[in-house]
Parts: structure tokens; C-alpha cells; sequence
């Protein structure tokens, strides 16, 4: 079974750090384009991150620009998403989603890591 | 920057056909896709390229597009079929993928 799992979620203070773990299991990693996706509680999806299959692209929304990073390391199957200088209005569900590419969107999704920041 | 709207909500009895739109200027060149969203779940693809149905989703769900506006098409409304929608397009000017706001769909 294809599968996405996120972890390193938690309750952090703002300006604090955060990177969040995404692994794939039953399938290659290398072979996909990954994606990185939040939701603020009762709220709607916002895309932050594109990575290629060899980390050599990536895209980001102007949101986290200078904030967040994205990386991957095929040989442990995972993509990263480093969150730095976090913000109450980072508290979200984050989500990894594999990028089939513009033709065919995202295909499979993990369950989430819920990122809380409290002042 | 490219601007994707939604209505908030729509509803539908069962049995009935729901109509979510996804507008935007020249949406035909965006590659469209559509998310199902239960409460809970993750989202799930139901439509990818404006019209194509993955392998799984039952053929009640359509999609169409026509000038400035996508269309997901829900026929035969279910009570399982009440989730949020949303679609998803790619921004080129921006270099970003966008998602819509989402519309709520209740069964009645």
C-alpha cells in the first residue's frame, strides 16, 4: 500500500523552530515531485512548497518565503519542511502530498502534523 | 497575483445534482484539479485535469470548463458526498500552485 506519513508536529512559542518529517512508504520517493500543504483550523488549503525529484527545484508561497524550507532525502524515502521564526498564524494541519505533475495533481496524501504556536 | 474564487456553499437534496464553480481569468490554461475534503481526512483527488476521473471515484463525479470558470459536477447527491470542495490550479505567472477557497457542500 502506498502510504504518506508526516511527524514532528508539536506545541512551540513563536520564533521558535519545528521541521516536520514526511515518509513514504510503498513506493520510491526519487521517482516523484513532492509537495507540502497546510490548513489553519476550520479554514481552507493553502499550497506552500514544490520539490523536484532531486531537490534541484523548488517553488514556494510568498507566505513563508525566508521562513520555511523544503528538502528531501530520497535514500531515507523522506521530505523535510524546516519551519524557522514561526508565527501563531502558522498554527495549521501540515500535510505532504505526492505531486503527479500539473496534468495529474496530488495523488496520495499523509494524515497530517498538527504545528501549534501559542504565545 | 492569479485570484481563484469559490462559493462558500452549496446546497442540494439527495438525489439531486450539486454544481461547485471555480473561477478565474483565463482558468482553461491553469490545470484544474478537485479535492474532496471530509471532516477529518485528508483531501482526496476526485478530479485532476479539468475532466479526468482517477481510477476509484465513481462516476458521478465530472468536471468541465468552459471560459473563466471550472465546474465539478456531483450527480445522484449522497449523503456521503457532503465534504468540502476544492480546486486547485497552477499559478505560471507566480511560479505557485493555488487552491481555492473551498465550497462547503451540505446534503439536505
Amino acid at each position: 500500500e502506498e502510504k504518506l506519513e508526516e511527524s514532528g508536529g508539536g506545541f512551540v512559542r513563536p520564533g521558535e523552530s519545528l521541521r516536520l518529517s514526511c515518509v513514504a512508504s510503498g513506493f520510491t520517493l526519487s521517482s516523484y515531485e513532492m509537495v507540502w500543504v497546510r490548513q489553519p483550523p476550520g479554514q481552507g488549503l493553502e499550497w506552500l512548497f514544490y520539490i523536484s525529484q532531486n531537490g534541484d527545484t523548488v517553488y514556494s508561497a510568498d507566505s513563508v518565503k525566508g521562513r520555511f524550507t523544503i528538502s528531501r532525502d530520497n535514500a531515507l524515502n523522506s521530505v523535510f519542511l524546516q519551519m524557522n521564526s514561526l508565527r501563531v498564524e502558522d498554527t495549521a494541519l501540515y500535510y505532504c502530498a505526492r505531486d503527479r505533475g500539473l496534468r495529474l495533481g496530488f495523488d496520495l496524501w499523509g494524515r497530517g502534523a498538527q504545528v501549534t504556536v501559542f504565545s | 497575483s492569479y485570484v481563484v474564487t469559490q462559493p462558500p456553499s452549496v446546497s442540494v437534496a439527495p438525489g439531486k445534482t450539486a454544481t461547485i464553480t471555480c473561477g478565474g481569468n483565463n482558468i482553461g490554461t491553469k490545470y484544474v484539479h478537485w479535492y474532496q475534503q471530509k471532516p477529518g481526512q485528508a483531501p482526496l483527488l476526485v478530479i485532476y485535469y479539468y475532466r479526468v476521473r482517477p481510477s476509484g471515484i465513481p462516476e458521478r463525479f465530472s468536471g468541465h470548463i468552459s471560459g473563466n470558470t471550472a465546474t465539478l459536477t456531483i450527480s445522484s447527491v449522497e449523503a456521503g458526498d457532503e465534504a468540502g470542495y476544492y480546486c486547485q490550479v497552477w499559478d505560471s505567472s507566480g511560479v505557485q500552485y493555488l487552491f481555492g477557497p473551498g465550497t462547503q457542500l451540505t446534503v439536505l
